[in-house]
Parts: C-alpha cells; structure tokens; sequence
C-alpha cells in the first residue's frame, strides 16, 4: 500500500531560521514526489516537484527538497523562513500517473 | 488567463438533497481529479478522470458521482448529500506530459445539514 507521512503537524520557527518540514512515504514502486503550500483561505500551489530526475530539487520562494530513496524521505527545507512562508504545507506522492496521495499537512508558524 | 473554476464557491444545503459542484479548465489538460479536505486529513482523492469518458476511483468515492463528457469539465454530483459530506471541495487538472503538475482550483465550501 501507498502512503504518505508527514511527521510534523505543526511547526513554529522564528523568521530568519531554518526550516525543515519532514515527508516520509512508503511506496512499492519509485514515485513522484511534490510539496504544495496552501495560504489561509487560498488554494494549493505547487512549490516544488521530483520526476526522477535529480534527487536535490529547488522550487519557489526559497524552498528546496531533497528525495533520499534509501530512507523514503522528502523532506523541504529552507534556510531563512520569512513571516509570508506561514502556510500548510502538504507533502504528495504519485505512483504511475494514476493516483495522488496527500499527506495530512503541516502547518508552520512563523514568529517575529 | 489559465485557470480552474469551480461553482458554486459556497453552498448551504439540506440532507437528501441533490447537488452538482461544477469544474472547468481552459488548459486542456487531459487529467482531471476531485479532492475533499478535512482537517487533519490533508486532502482526499475522490474521483479522477484520465480523459473524456474516462474515470476512476479515489480514495474515498462514496456517496459521490462525476462524469466526463467534455474534456474541459468535471462535474462532482452528490446525488443524497449526508452531513459527512459537509467538506471543502478541490478540483484540479494536470497535463499528461510526464511532469504530474497539479493545477487546483479555488475551492467550494459545502455545509450539509
């Protein structure tokens, strides 16, 4: 079975530090591998994705992901957080261009 | 401007009765899907949609119905909506050219009562 776990379901930081929000996803076959964020009130935007291409994937705003196969992980960082990166942030899979597969979401704050 | 419409944006309704959520893309993309989102439950696939004529099964289809027949739409019907059904709704299309981008629209809020 496919599954998707985001570790965190709420993580604060305060702006100016590192963030790091962790994916973990169990797969029988290599998958497709994506970050969305989702503002207050907004719908889901694409910040970033892995296709099998290189493991190290940058993306908007400052975020980057790296997908580690041997540890199943994808997880998003970026090195200096900014009061406009508060948001959810939902980790996805895709197996074969058939289904997607979310995780639960992992909402960050951002602190003055 | 390229986009995904979803109508209506908010509705209130009662138990049993039917209701249509309508989604429409102007990308011409071939891959269309229905999402609800609860809290705590990240997003949910309902229903997917490959092409015209052509859908699936999420992961959580039941109690709804969708079809296909034009490739730009995607209706998501609730024949007897329950209040379990009471949800924010997302569509999205995405491109079949092997880069699995989502494109989601703005959301409908549903209350059931």
């Amino acid at each position: 079975a496919q599954s998707v776990t985001q570790l965190d379901s709420h993580v604060s930081v305060s702006e100016g530090t590192p963030v790091l929000l962790r994916c973990n996803y169990s797969s029988s076959y290599s998958p497709s591998l994506f970050w969305y964020v989702q503002h207050p009130n907004k719908g889901l935007q694409l910040l970033l994705k892995y296709t099998s291409a290189a493991t190290l994937v940058k993306g908007i705003n400052g975020f980057e992901a790296e997908f580690k196969k041997s540890e199943t992980s994808f997880h998003l960082t970026k090195p200096s957080a900014h009061m406009s990166d508060a948001a959810e942030y939902f980790c996805v899979v895709s197996f074969n261009f058939n289904k997607f597969y979310f995780g639960s979401g992992t909402k960050l704050n951002v602190k003055p | 401007e390229a986009q995904v419409t979803q109508n209506p944006r908010y509705l209130i309704t009662v138990t049993g009765k039917k209701l249509t959520v309508t989604c429409s893309q102007n990308m011409n993309h071939e891959y269309m899907s229905w999402y609800r989102q609860d809290p705590g439950l990240g997003l949910r696939q309902i229903y997917y949609s490959m092409n015209v004529e052509v859908t699936d099964k999420g992961d959580v289809p039941e109690g709804y119905k969708v079809s296909r027949k034009e490739k730009r739409n995607f209706p998501l019907i609730l024949e007897s909506p329950s209040p379990n059904q009471t949800s924010l709704y997302f569509c999205a299309s995405t491109p079949l050219d092997g880069q699995e981008t989502q494109y989601f629209g703005p959301g409908t809020r549903l209350l059931v009562l």
